[in-house]
């Protein structure tokens, strides 16, 4: 089964406006939360992680809220710009605490920044 | 930043046919890995590779697939025989430790390989 997934296959946003994009897991050994964003025929790369000893992390326009006893970490985003359209992948992690040592991935928010 | 670079970008292959997927992780990393993302599916994790073993492997690693990284040169992945489900974009990663302690992957662009 799907051990993280993404609710919304797409979502549509006005340039300037705020965003949150969702992420449920389902391994309680998960203890990273990272997001990655894709543009097509690119490689993902890392936006933004936290370790699951914090709940909260910042960076610039970018935050990721962890929620531990709900399973759920979400990406908020300020002041969209249309350079954020892009797919955006949520991922998740246990290697400190299960000892193995991959990412798994959701199946992806669509994103687009309308001008 | 670091780059992973994935040859060749796009391959068609017969059924049945070998096909090797070719990988140049990021140059002092040590931890290599291979996604398979089906068209609408989520990227999922095959293999890591450390050290000149396999680490750990999902379902989705077949008996037909095999890695290896000769001599520091390519992080490969071959697949013989080659079948219809395995059709997908592969992509590539690499990590200069493990990912216990936040260490980031570092992925490719992604071979779109078809089999015919």
């Amino acid at each position: 089964g799907q051990q993280v997934k993404q609710s919304s296959p797409s979502l549509t946003v006005q340039e300037g406006g705020i965003l949150i994009l969702n992420c449920d897991y389902e391994n309680d050994m998960f203890d990273y939360f990272a997001w990655y964003k894709k543009y097509p025929d690119n490689s993902p790369t890392l936006l933004i992680s936290v370790r699951s000893n914090v709940d909260k992390r910042e960076d610039g326009r970018f935050t990721v809220f962890l929620n531990k006893s709900g399973k759920h970490f979400s990406l908020h985003i300020t002041a969209s710009q249309p350079e954020d359209t892009a797919v955006y992948l949520c991922a998740a992690g246990a290697g400190a605490t299960g000892g193995n040592n991959k990412l798994t991935f959701g199946q992806g928010t669509v994103l687009s920044v309308i001008p | 930043g670091p780059k992973v670079l994935q040859i060749p970008s796009h391959q068609i292959i017969d059924m049945g046919q070998m096909v090797t997927l070719n990988c140049d992780p990021v140059s002092n990393h040590l931890y290599f890995y291979w996604y398979k993302q089906i068209l609408g599916q989520q990227m999922e994790f095959l293999v890591n590779f450390y050290n000149g073993k396999v680490m750990e492997k999902s379902k989705l690693f077949k008996d037909q697939f095999s890695v290896e990284r000769p001599d520091g040169s390519y992080f490969t992945l071959k697949i013989q025989p080659t079948a219809l489900e395995d059709s997908a974009v592969y992509f590539c990663a690499s990590s200069l430790i493990r990912l216990g302690g936040g260490e980031t992957l570092y992925f490719g662009s992604g071979t779109r390989l078809t089999v015919l």
